[in-house]
């Protein structure tokens, strides 16, 4: 069965460029989460959907960052303009059902999107 | 603020040792807790997860001292596989994500 996918799984930008990131969750699921990973700070959650509709954008850094998810099975997450402080890891996730709710479904993490921005 | 608190490491184990590393939590009516496991420029993947009772799986134990607010995860006889870095995950009773902190993980590194 096809995991999370996400693409690109690599991105090198430079600064001030737009940057989008895209997610397809496992089919039936019907949260999704982003995340993003630094060294310093960790895994951080950035916004999540229930059933295509955003449910908290609060971890979203600022303005610069947006999410939508037009389907079930397509999300998007874009950084307009980027900066170098942007760089980190990025994770889409899904679950079937709230992993936070029983019976607290596991996550299930894509592979990633490395963003460099220079 | 919710916190969730582990010893980034690394911990040098040699092979065949037994290793256990714990994590500390802020609040106190966190509901649910989960070890997950994320190799070197991978995802994080699910574990196990940890019940108030304790739990074993194979050579993997997860246990709850809720008294201390914390959670360990013991690892006997470790393979070289086994080096990864263990983030502890706890749940709050708020429900939504946002009730999921993820701790920053602890660097466990098998040695032959």
């Amino acid at each position: 069965d096809a995991g999370v996918i996400q693409s690109p799984r690599h991105e090198v930008t430079e600064m001030g460029q737009e940057v989008t990131l895209r997610c397809k969750p496992i089919s039936g699921h019907d949260y999704l989460f982003w995340y993003r990973q630094t060294m310093m700070r960790g895994l951080e959650l950035l916004i999540y959907f229930n059933n295509n509709v955003p449910i908290d954008d609060s971890g979203m850094p600022e303005d610069r960052f947006s999410a939508k998810m037009p389907n079930a099975s397509f999300s998007t997450l874009k950084i307009q303009p980027s900066e170098p402080r942007d760089s980190a890891v990025y994770f889409c996730a899904s679950s079937l059902g709230s992993p936070s709710r029983a019976p607290r479904e596991p996550l299930h993490f894509g592979n990633g999107t490395r963003l460099t921005v220079t | 603020r919710k916190e969730v608190e582990q010893d980034p490491g690394p911990f040098n184990v040699p092979e065949g040792a037994t290793v256990a590393f714990n994590c500390t939590y802020s609040n106190s009516a966190s509901q649910s807790f989960f070890w997950y496991r994320q190799d070197c420029r991978k995802e994080p993947k699910l574990l196990m997860s940890v019940y108030s009772s304790g739990n074993e799986d194979g050579r993997f134990t997860a246990q709850l001292n809720r008294a201390s607010q914390y959670i360990s995860l013991l690892i006997r006889d470790s393979k070289l596989s086994d080096s990864a870095t263990y983030l502890c995950v706890v749940v709050d009773s708020g429900g939504g994500a946002d009730g999921l902190t993820f701790g920053k993980g602890t660097h466990l590194i098998i040695q032959p």
